[in-house]
């Protein structure tokens, strides 16, 4: 199915785990993006990638890491899970920025 | 920071009546797109508007843009109880946008 797909929906992971969690796209979009959306904070942008191995850091990247080997995966690795990372995290694409995003359906993670 | 703040953070009307939401933002911008968000859901972009418009349509929204009070606002004309969700406007820095904390719309049918 076309579309941009996040995987897993729900995940509970321990303190001090490492977790990845996936996007795939299916357009071949350039930039894909990761969020975060936490109450009183809205959406923050955790790292972007403009294309295949060209990823850049958001607002928010400390405890996180990405990779992007191929142009249709862009995977979110907690290398240490740690509370504060209990969030939803969105993952984006757009060919063009300016034209847009599209979202994916988000990760529920919660770090007990 | 580049974030937009929207406001107000709820707005609670009746089905039929129009709903207005802003977003302020800080710095010079580009674009101003609005999103919406069902709730559990990604967002899902409504409208775009460049830095050199100064209103724009589609449907029932209305999008203004005032570059020298560096704020926006979004209006949904007859709302229907389907337009409950979260509104965020998205400016942005580059090939990013930054997002507000939202405003929550609630209509009662």
């Amino acid at each position: 199915d076309a579309g941009i797909t996040q995987s897993p929906r729900y995940k509970i992971t321990e303190t001090g785990r490492q977790v990845t969690l996936m996007c795939h796209q299916t357009w071949s979009h350039s930039y894909m993006f990761w969020y975060r959306q936490d109450l009183g904070h809205g959406l923050r942008l955790i790292y972007y990638s403009a294309a295949a191995d060209i990823t850049d850091k958001g607002e928010v990247p400390d405890g996180y890491v990405v990779s992007r080997s191929k142009t249709e995966n862009f995977p979110l690795t907690l290398e240490s899970a740690t509370r504060s990372q209990t969030s939803v995290y969105f993952c984006a694409s757009s060919e063009d920025p300016g034209d847009g995003y599209t979202f994916g359906s988000g990760t529920r993670l919660t770090v007990v | 920071s580049q974030q937009g703040e929207e406001d107000p953070q709820a707005l609670s009307i009746q089905e039929g009546e129009n709903a207005t939401m802003n977003c302020s933002y800080k710095t010079s911008i580009n674009n101003l797109q609005w999103y919406r968000q069902n709730s559990g859901r990604g967002l899902v972009h409504l409208i775009l508007i460049r830095s050199n418009e100064r209103e724009k349509h589609s449907g029932r929204l209305r999008v203004t843009l005032d570059t020298s009070k560096k704020s926006s606002s979004l209006l949904i004309t007859a709302s229907r109880a389907a337009d409950t969700a979260s509104y965020f406007c998205a400016t942005d820095a580059g090939n990013q946008f930054y997002f507000g904390t939202g405003t929550s719309l609630t209509v009662i049918p």
